[in-house]
């Protein structure tokens, strides 16, 4: 099975300032059709999850532009650009390329300082 | 709008059954993978299974396979988790999601393996 490891699993940050969470691969996530298939989603607290980002670096409709995805390979990133108090919440990180089993990273946590 | 929207949750004891069921609204449902994720009480996300747009493929989490069985209805935009030998490992919120990637998701229905 694929193991997804974020980095940190805790991130406390001043609003208005950048954040960054890191997601790393076990192995490589380029599926056979070429694409990689990366996500990034957001849970607010007592709330399920949204979907933020799809292959590596698309956001979903409504999704602000202040979020950004990138990476290849086995090495991923979420940025937000600017932290707002409405991004507080934990992020995951999900691989769809080798599968079953889907899986996702063990969450990282943002709250504000 | 999508709409998922979760039921069939509840209070179980080990060894026991439930029936979990998803009514989909607002998209068509019989043109995507349907999906299953939970999430153990203060724990992160698992998959646990998913359905081809007609039935014909499921995928499922090795702890649940034998017990576990994920089913639609496209006739009534209605998904469907069917799971025996429950045991207390499978005390979770379960989230009906809309295809393989888990695009969007419902609100979760709680079910709770105990004695």
């Amino acid at each position: 099975d694929v193991v997804l490891t974020q980095s940190p699993l805790s991130l406390p940050v001043t609003l208005g300032q950048p954040a960054s969470i890191s997601c790393t691969s076990s192995q490589g996530l380029v599926y056979s059709d070429g694409n990689t298939y990366l996500s990034w989603f957001h849970q607010r607290p007592g709330q399920s999850p949204r979907r933020l980002i799809y292959r590596i670096s698309n956001r979903d409709s409504g999704v602000p532009d202040r979020f950004s995805g990138s990476g290849s390979g086995i090495d991923f990133t979420l940025k937000i650009s600017r932290v707002e108090a409405e991004d507080v919440g934990i992020y995951y990180c999900m691989q769809g390329s080798h599968w079953p089993p889907w899986t996702f990273g063990q969450g990282t946590k943002v709250e504000i300082k | 709008e999508v709409q998922l929207v979760e039921s069939g949750g509840g209070l179980v004891q080990p060894g026991g059954s439930l029936r979990l069921s998803c009514a989909a609204s607002g998209f068509t449902f019989s043109g995507r993978w349907m999906t299953w994720v939970r999430q153990a009480p203060g724990k992160g996300l698992e998959w646990v299974a998913n359905i081809k747009h007609d039935g014909s493929v499921k995928y499922y989490l090795d702890s649940v396979k034998g017990r576990f069985t994920i089913s639609r209805d496209n006739a009534k935009n209605s998904l469907y988790l069917q799971m025996n030998s429950l045991t207390v490992e499978d005390t979770a919120v379960y989230y009906c999601a809309g295809g393989r990637g888990t695009d969007f998701w419902g609100q979760g229905t709680l079910v709770i393996v105990s004695s």
